[in-house]
């Protein structure tokens, strides 16, 4: 089975360009996390979706991040304009709903996609 | 608020040692989930293990065993006999689902980065 798709997996861009990263989760996921990692800051939650809906964009840094989820297989993290502070490698990750008896189930990531922006 | 923490921000050992990474974390639920991600120089997460509160049997997979203590709140990743493809970052990540869709987000400590010299 393939695992969590991302692209580009390497994106260098301008400062105020806009940039759009791309997710395809596991077939048959249907929670969808988008991920930054930074040497600062480590890795934070950015925004999360449960069956294509939006749950929690509290993580997400402002209103120049917008993130989508149009169908169950595709997912776009939008950063417009680009600045060079977010620079960073960004992941997705997908899991499952928990069975009964449970309520959580472990995330499978993606490959990141390193985003230069200088 | 979770928090987990990760006080080793780097280990160094030589081939076949045994090395304990230690996690700690913080919450006030009862109910919550640990993980363990390795993330191995090639960048992409890799997930190794997730252990639920309700549970403080430890487990033991090949080399790797894990220590869930929660009286002490630590979930500790023990390798023995390590090797040189153990040279990774490892994560230990808290879960504590919420409400009825339960939040599933993972928080993450700030890693431990594992050299294992020949």
């Amino acid at each position: 089975d393939a695992g969590v798709i991302q692209s580009p997996r390497h994106e260098v861009t301008e400062m105020g360009q806009e940039v759009t990263l791309r997710c395809k989760p596991i077939s048959g996921h249907d929670y969808l996390f988008w991920y930054r990692q930074t040497m600062m800051r480590g890795l934070e939650l950015l925004i999360y979706f449960n069956n294509n809906v939006p749950i929690d964009d509290s993580g997400m840094p402002e209103d120049r991040f917008s993130a989508k989820m149009p169908n169950a297989s595709f997912s776009t993290l939008k950063i417009q304009p680009s600045e060079p502070r977010d620079s960073a490698v960004y992941f997705c990750a997908s899991s499952l709903s928990p069975k009964s008896g449970g309520l959580a189930y472990e995330q499978y990531f993606g490959p990141g996609t390193r985003l230069t922006v200088t | 608020a979770q928090k987990v923490t990760q006080a080793q921000t780097e280990i160094s050992v030589v081939e076949k040692e045994d090395v304990t990474l230690d996690c700690v974390y913080e919450t006030r639920d009862t109910t919550y989930y640990l993980f363990w991600y390795k993330q191995p120089p090639s960048g992409e997460l890799v997930f190794l293990i997730r252990r639920n509160s309700f549970d403080e049997q430890n487990e033991i997979s090949g080399r790797y065993s894990w220590n869930f203590q929660k009286s002490t709140s630590s979930f500790n990743f023990t390798i023995t006999a390590s090797q040189v493809v153990d040279s990774a970052v490892y994560f230990c990540a808290l879960s504590v689902p919420q409400g009825a869709t339960g939040r599933r987000a993972l928080t993450f400590g700030s890693g431990t980065r594992l050299q294992v010299q020949p």
